[in-house]
């Protein structure tokens, strides 16, 4: 079984600052990682996601990510924050595996709050 | 590409009526998903199929939820009787079976806005 634990539920950063949202999880079994932002009233979507190889992975707007297997962390980090980020952010992780059951377990999320 | 399609996107209604929710995933998806956000957490697994069959329920309550997906496209979810502790978002989601696509193939829906009072 998976946990995800982030550790901040609200971030409120001001606007062109830098942010890290923490992410830790605890496997059995080596797992794929995922970030997804949530604006309000809306769905999921995927951010960024580490399957294998470098472990500095860059997804869409302007956000990145480092897996740290040793201390099973998956920090996301932006370098300069806009308004527009204002929103829920969840880490996901899935386990490995050669079937069809792709199962994403996630964090209890993290609002991320610009401000001006 | 279309997304997934969910309906309706909210839904009130009293606790012990019965209400569905449908969720139309993306052509050719074969895994489908039907997740659980409440308010202030993250999105809990409910079921997962795999075309009509389905992989994984062990954290749908059975006494009251239930799913189908008779054809192995679209599906429905029902609660019924429906509790004060329901209340909360119903996302779907689908996935290309295979691994090896960019995006890891996994995509949301709007979800279903569920309160009971």
């Amino acid at each position: 079984a998976q946990s995800v634990t982030q550790l901040d539920s609200q971030v409120p950063v001001f606007e062109e600052a830098p942010v890290e949202l923490r992410c830790n999880y605890s496997s059995s079994v080596s797992v794929y990682l995922f970030w997804y932002v949530q604006y309000p009233n809306q769905g999921l979507q995927l951010l960024l996601k580490y399957l294998s190889g470098s472990t500095l992975v860059k997804g869409i707007n302007g956000f990145e990510a480092e897996f740290n297997k040793s201390q099973t962390s998956f920090h996301l980090r932006k370098p300069s924050v806009h308004i527009s980020d204002t929103a829920e952010y969840f880490c996901a992780v899935s386990p490995l595996s050669s079937g069809s059951a792709r199962q994403l377990t996630f964090g209890s999320g993290t609002q991320l709050t610009v401000l001006p | 590409e279309a997304g997934v399609a969910q309906s309706p996107r909210y839904k009130i209604i009293e606790k012990r009526q019965s209400v569905a929710f449908w969720c139309n995933p993306i052509s050719g998806h074969a895994t489908l998903y039907w997740y659980q956000q409440i308010l202030g957490q993250g999105p809990k697994l409910l079921i997962q199929f795999q075309n009509n069959g389905v992989v994984d329920d062990s954290q749908l309550p059975k006494d009251r939820f239930s799913a189908e997906r008779l054809k192995g496209v679209d599906s429905t979810l029902k609660i019924q009787p429906a509790k004060l502790e329901d209340s909360a978002v119903y996302l779907c989601a689908s996935s290309l079976k295979l691994l090896q696509y960019s995006n890891y193939g996994y995509t949301f829906g709007s979800g279903t806005r569920l309160t009971v009072v």
